[in-house]
């Protein structure tokens, strides 16, 4: 069964920045594209951002993180980072890593038990 | 952006009846090269990650009960639970992966 374990969560203060991570295992990693997607506090989902399959050279944002997040991964390590920056109260989240069917317009077919942020003074 | 507008916000269902959720798209999700709708259908209960049921509109996932299908083309689709059981107690989503930004919809209660 597949596995995305996120870790790198916590509290932080507006303005402030925070690194996840999201261990993959039991599949071809390289082969996939991966996904970040948040949920507000009883609100719905959210995507944030998917990088491609391979290399990761193919990355899209959505236009509230553009510029501050990036999403990068270590296909070596089997892991998949959104480093955030510049984090306002609005993106206190829970944060789900996440593996698509197969490209990035595909079906996100597995997810992690997700990150909490919280971004408050 | 793709959005996508999901109907009713909250349904009471009693056990053993049909529920049926509406989604709409803001454009359409036929792919004519394929003639794939690139729709995406899930459940996710209280402190648990989503979990995809349908992909391409109507394709079930391995695994997920035979009351559950998903239906519709280019603009409007639904997803609808046979006979309701109480393990189906959860918010649904529908999602889009036409184009980036992917969108979801803001999710449909069901609730006995």
């Amino acid at each position: 069964e597949v596995q995305l374990l996120e870790s790198g969560g916590g509290l932080v203060q507006p303005g402030g920045s925070l690194g996840l991570s999201c261990a993959a295992s039991r599949f071809s990693f390289i082969n996939y594209a991966m996904t970040w997607v948040r949920q507000a506090p009883g609100k719905g989902l959210e995507w944030v951002s998917s990088i491609g399959a391979g290399d990761g050279s193919t990355t899209f944002y959505a236009d509230f993180v553009k510029g501050r997040f990036t999403i990068s991964r270590d296909n070596s390590k089997n892991t998949l980072y959104l480093q955030m920056n510049s984090l306002r109260a609005e993106d206190t989240a829970v944060y789900y890593c996440a593996k698509h069917i197969a490209g990035w317009l595909t079906g996100i077919h597995y997810w992690g038990q997700g990150a909490l942020v919280t971004v408050s003074s | 952006d793709i959005v996508m507008t999901q109907s009713p916000d909250s349904l009471a269902v009693s056990l053993g009846e049909r529920a049926t959720i509406n989604c709409k798209s803001s454009q359409s999700l036929l792919y004519n090269s394929n003639n794939k709708n690139y729709l995406n259908w899930y459940q996710q209960k209280p402190g648990q990650p989503p979990k995809l049921l349908i992909s391409w509109a109507s394709s079930r996932e391995s695994g997920v009960p035979e009351r559950f299908s998903g239906s519709g083309s280019g603009t409007d689709f639904s997803l609808t639970i046979s006979r309701l059981q109480a393990e189906d107690v959860a918010v649904y989503y529908c999602q889009q992966c036409y184009s980036t930004p992917l969108t979801f919809g803001g999710g449909t209660k069901v609730e006995i």
